[in-house]
């Protein structure tokens, strides 16, 4: 079974500047996760869609963060204008939502904004 | 909001036991659940407990509930080098409202 998919792995970029980030979960998950692990720290929830819509976004700064799930399948995490905070690594994670909700991660993508 | 806490940083020798502790506030958890973390990867289930459950046995692994303290531990027997890694605590309530402690960083020497 494929796991969490991410790209890209690593992404340097300028503060003010935008970057995308790409998650595609395991087949047949309806819940996706995005999460913000600052180093040092624990993941923080950014957002969590169920299907195509969104069940908690309360945590993501809606002034510079946005994302989305169209097709309830890949989900796309924007940041734009980036600032030197947002140096973080984004987790993707999906869960069957059955049973335990035990969650599978993707190996991240790390962000540097310089 | 609910938090979860962890000691940050725990040392033992190969072949020790390890044990890892986590104290959490939200009272309506319905699972708890301990991941790990290897150096530039995601993080990966190690084990979790049903909140009406106060032990959990898994091979290497022992989860201690106490629901009255609000506190969770990790046991880990004979410690391996390969046990290096951060674990997370964390809880949820029925797959919704996950929230992870900050990580302990577990370092096995020689």
């Amino acid at each position: 079974e494929a796991g969490v998919a991410q790209s890209p792995r690593y992404k340097i970029i300028e503060k003010r500047q935008s970057v995308a980030f790409w998650c595609n979960p395991i087949s047949g998950h309806a819940t996706l996760y995005w999460y913000q692990q600052i180093l040092g720290q624990g993941p923080k929830l950014l957002i969590q869609f169920q299907n195509n819509g969104v069940v908690d976004d309360s945590q993501l700064p809606k002034d510079r963060f946005s994302a989305e799930r169209l097709k309830g399948v890949d989900s796309t995490l924007k940041i734009q204008p980036a600032k030197l905070e947002d140096s973080a690594v984004y987790l993707c994670a999906s869960s069957s939502g059955l049973n335990t909700g035990e969650l599978f991660f993707g190996e991240g993508s790390r962000l540097t904004v310089l | 909001g609910e938090d979860v806490e962890q000691s940050l940083f725990l040392s033992v020798r190969e072949g020790d036991s390890s044990v890892i502790n986590c104290t959490y506030t939200d009272s309506s958890s319905t699972y708890l659940y301990w991941y790990k973390q290897e150096p530039g990867a995601g993080l990966q289930l190690l084990t979790y407990i049903f909140s009406n459950m106060d032990m959990k046995q898994d091979q290497r692994l022992t989860v201690l509930l106490n629901k009255k303290d609000k506190h969770l531990s990790l046991r880990i027997a004979d410690t391996q080098t390969g046990d290096s890694a951060i674990y997370f605590c964390a809880e949820d309530n029925y797959g919704q409202n996950f929230v992870f402690g900050p990580g302990t960083r577990l370092s096995v020497l020689p």
